[in-house]
């Protein structure tokens, strides 16, 4: 069966630091992958997606960006973290059936 | 474009009381519906999904939803609510692309009385 990590859970960083988020998925290939941001009381914004390898869509503009190095592996990064960059990040994988499956989240807290 | 609308933020029923959960959504073509739900400090679980065919739909956890296409409407609802159901609930419309990108609704929390 299939399984997606994210890692870490939980982070706290201050203002102007660097940021890498991992996910992985386990059982299945090729997938399409997913990140989304959950706001504090809001609802899930999609940031980047990506359909292959190297292949990266970005859905909202911002200090964020996406790398697909390998086929079941997507990393969120940043050179440097804003306030506003505070959230539940969340790591999705699809495959041919349209569903997405999602990851147990990273809490990120920027102060 | 594809949105969708849960206009209910905050719901508080009496556990073991019936539940409906709204959703609207706005899509050009016939489509592929999600309800997924989401535990404090959790990532989102699939409840449900509708892609075609029958349009009463059964999930996990004895939810179901029901398509209506005159309404856009997929709402859930479940007949007897446990206190385990207290949740984040959001619903979602698939675009049906190769990169089967979801846009997904506000949410909705839902609030257990004993």
């Amino acid at each position: 069966s299939q399984t997606i990590h994210q890692w870490p859970a939980t982070l706290v960083q201050p203002v102007g630091s660097p940021l890498s988020l991992e996910c992985t998925v386990e059982g299945t290939s090729n997938p399409n992958l997913y990140w989304y941001r959950q706001a504090a009381g809001r609802g899930l914004q999609l940031l980047f997606y990506s359909v292959g390898i190297g292949q990266i869509s970005s859905e909202v503009p911002q200090n964020l960006s996406a790398s697909r190095p390998q086929d079941r592996q997507f990393i969120l990064s940043s050179k440097k973290l804003l306030l506003s960059d505070s959230g539940f990040y969340l790591c999705a994988w699809s495959g041919l059936t349209d569903t997405q499956y999602f990851g147990p989240g990273t809490r990120l807290t920027v102060l | 474009a594809q949105s969708v609308t849960q206009p209910d933020i905050h719901i508080t029923v009496s556990e073991g009381a019936s539940l409906e959960l709204r959703c609207n959504y706005s899509y050009g073509a016939t489509p592929y519906l999600f309800w997924y739900v989401q535990s404090p400090g959790q990532g989102l679980q699939l409840l449900l999904k509708y892609f075609s065919g029958d349009t009463l739909v059964q999930g996990i956890k004895g939810f179901e939803a029901e398509f209506k296409r005159s309404q856009s409407s997929f709402n859930l609802r479940k007949p007897s609510v446990h206190w385990s159901d207290a949740a984040e609930y959001f619903c979602a419309v698939g675009d049906q692309t190769g990169a089967n990108n979801l846009f997904f609704g506000t949410g909705t929390r839902l609030t257990v009385i004993p």
